[in-house]
Parts: structure tokens; C-alpha cells; sequence
């Protein structure tokens, strides 16, 4: 089956730093990427939609400046929390979609914690 | 109209029992429907699907129904075991567009022996 990976699976950060997280398909191409947020006990809340070799589609209350996504290639996309802050603490998840069958595939997830 | 409604929030079932989860729908526009099974501290995984042209598919214990007059649609766990516990999230996309997947609140599955 297809699988995506992200990179780190937690990591935890001062406030103020800035942290890159990774997203890539392992084992197939995928255009686009899709980037969620995740709070305890609650759905994901999808945060951008990412296509390779353009820019990010950022969902209304995003900001783009704050999460900064790049989609180099076509197995890695990677979201960078910018300036993080203890309210940015969260489960990332990524996902990737699958070619013409459409079907979305996600990461483990990355445990942010800002301290 | 891009809301998918989830009910129940949380369920507890005995082992061996039947695990109901609805989901509700408004935009017509939808043409896929997935069911997610996420463990805590996972990422969500793609349990089951269905599209609208057809009224049910199972796999293995798992079954959806889906009723496109009514615009819902809902997920059996047959014979529910304690593994089967954890959150599951029904959705919807326009999949012909490869549009965003739109997930309803989730439902928190407890199997009891």
C-alpha cells in the first residue's frame, strides 16, 4: 500500500524558534499534499493545500506567513512553523494524493510542543 | 454546505456487538466518501470508502450504507472487538476534482469485553 512518512514524529521547540516539518510519499508521486492540524479529542482541520511547483492554497484563518509550505518535489512537501508559539503546540498531519485514483493517504503525524 | 455532521460523539459497545456511526452530508457535489480509523498519537487510515452510485459495500466486518436521497450515510462495526476501539471520522470530497477531504467531528469507538 502506499505509504507517507513525515519527519520528526515529535519534536519540541522555545517559542520564538521556528520549526521545519516533513511530509513524503515513499512510494509514489503525489502533486498534492495536504497539510491538517489537529487538536486533542477533536477532527483535523485541514490548514493548506499544497501543489508541486506552485504555491500553497491556504484555508481561510491561515496564516501563510506563520506556516510556510514548500512542495519541491513530487514525494516531499514540508510546512515550517514560523516564530512558534505555545498556541501553535499541536498534531500536524500531512497527507498525499494518489494519482488519478484520488485517494488520500496520511503520515503518523508530528507532535509540536512550544514552550 | 462543505459541513459533514457525525453522530454519535462517543460510543461504547460490548465485544461482539454492533458499532453504528452516522454521518449526514448537504452538499451534493460530494462523490466520495471515507471512513478514517485514527489510533492516539497516529495518523488517520483510510478504513473504507464508498461512492454514491452504490447503497452499500462491506469489508470484512466493516459495512457502509449510504442513502444519497437522504444525504447520509453510516458505518457498522459487526462483531466489534476492543481492537476496533478508537476515533472514527467520516467524510466527503469531490473526488473527481481531487478537492480537499472535509471530516466530520469524529466518533470515539470503546469496545468493553
Amino acid at each position: 500500500g502506499a505509504v507517507v512518512s513525515q519527519h520528526p514524529s515529535w519534536v519540541i521547540c522555545k517559542s520564538g524558534t521556528s520549526v521545519k516539518i516533513e511530509c513524503r510519499s515513499l512510494d509514489f508521486q503525489a502533486t498534492t499534499m495536504f497539510w491538517y492540524r489537529q487538536f486533542p479529542k477533536q477532527s483535523l482541520m485541514l490548514m493548506a493545500t499544497s501543489n508541486e511547483g506552485s504555491k500553497a492554497t491556504y484555508e481561510q484563518g491561515v496564516e501563510k506567513d506563520k506556516f510556510l509550505i514548500n512542495h519541491a518535489s513530487l514525494t516531499l512537501s514540508t510546512l515550517t512553523v514560523t516564530s512558534a508559539h505555545p498556541e501553535d503546540s499541536s498534531f500536524y498531519i500531512c497527507s498525499a494524493l494518489m494519482g488519478l485514483a484520488g485517494e488520500q493517504f496520511f503520515g503518523p503525524g508530528t507532535r509540536l510542543t512550544v514552550l | 454546505q462543505q459541513q459533514v455532521k457525525q453522530s454519535p460523539q462517543s460510543l461504547i459497545v460490548q465485544k461482539g456487538g454492533i458499532s453504528i456511526i452516522n454521518c449526514a452530508y448537504e452538499n451534493t457535489a460530494f462523490d466520495y466518501f471515507p471512513w478514517y480509523q485514527q489510533f492516539p498519537g497516529k495518523g488517520p487510515a483510510l478504513l473504507i470508502a464508498i461512492r454514491p452510485d452504490v447503497s452499500e459495500k462491506k469489508e470484512g466486518r466493516f459495512t457502509i450504507s449510504f442513502n444519497k436521497s437522504a444525504k447520509q450515510f453510516s458505518l457498522h462495526i459487526m462483531d466489534s472487538q476492543p481492537g476496533d476501539s478508537a476515533t472514527y471520522f467520516c467524510a466527503a470530497s469531490k473526488r473527481t476534482s481531487y478537492d480537499k477531504v472535509i471530516f466530520g467531528p469524529g466518533t470515539s469507538l470503546s469496545v468493553i469485553p
